[in-house]
């Protein structure tokens, strides 16, 4: 498909485990971005990259979230020591440097019981 | 003070309503003012994007930015109970920066 995909859709895990979540981004866009939206609430950023600078991590939480994009492409969110706080929809999206606009993945669900 | 100011609803109206939402801004520096539709359990879809003031229309769809009062809308004509969703303003700076997200505002349409 041409979109945003992200896996896995839903994710369940206990708390103190470490998970990772997947977003491949449009081909070509050279910026990626993940937010994350608790129930009823807004986008709260996290960290977004564009082509091969330093990324801008301003957003994360703690020291537990980390991301990685390799080769300009795929990126990986790693949550560490997860805790019930860390319950939310991790959304990505990317964009391409000529426009604004982002185009979002359908997120990941996680859970931690 | 939040850089992106929005009212969350939840907002309902009967069907063909005209609906405003709108969103309020802190920094003049922003540049890029765009409205996301959110679907429940979907992911954010854009809508509209504009960079200067005044009034862009699409469809049923107008976004509105007045950037004297950092004030930006939209406005839903004829609405019908499928616009029933969450929507986002977004503020940027510039094409390739990230954007700031208003809080969102559920919205319904009674048939």
């Amino acid at each position: 498909g041409a979109g945003v995909s992200q896996s896995p859709s839903n994710k369940v895990t206990e708390k103190g485990k470490d998970v990772e979540l997947r977003c491949d981004p449009i081909s070509g866009h050279t910026a990626l971005y993940w937010y994350r939206q608790s129930l009823g609430q807004g986008l709260e950023f996290l960290i977004y990259f564009q082509g091969n600078s330093a990324p801008d991590k301003s957003g994360l939480p703690s020291d537990r979230f980390s991301a990685e994009r390799t080769g300009g492409s795929v990126s990986t969110l790693t949550i560490q020591r997860t805790q019930q706080e860390d319950s939310a929809v991790y959304l990505c999206a990317s964009s391409s440097s000529a426009l604004p606009e982002q185009f979002f993945g359908p997120g990941t669900r996680l859970t931690v019981l | 003070q939040k850089e992106v100011e929005q009212d969350p609803g939840p907002l309902s109206v009967p069907e063909g309503a005209i609906v405003s939402l709108n969103c309020t801004y802190s920094n003049s520096a922003f540049q890029y003012f765009m409205w996301y539709r959110q679907y429940s359990r979907k992911g954010p879809e854009l809508l509209m994007y504009t960079y200067s003031s005044g009034n862009k229309e699409d469809g049923r769809f107008t976004a509105q930015v007045d950037k004297s009062s950092k004030y930006i809308s939209l406005f839903i004509r004829d609405s019908q109970p499928s616009d029933s969703a969450t929507y986002l303003c977004a503020i940027g700076y510039s094409s390739a920066s990230k954007i700031i997200f208003g809080s969102g505002t559920r919205l319904s349409i009674r048939p």
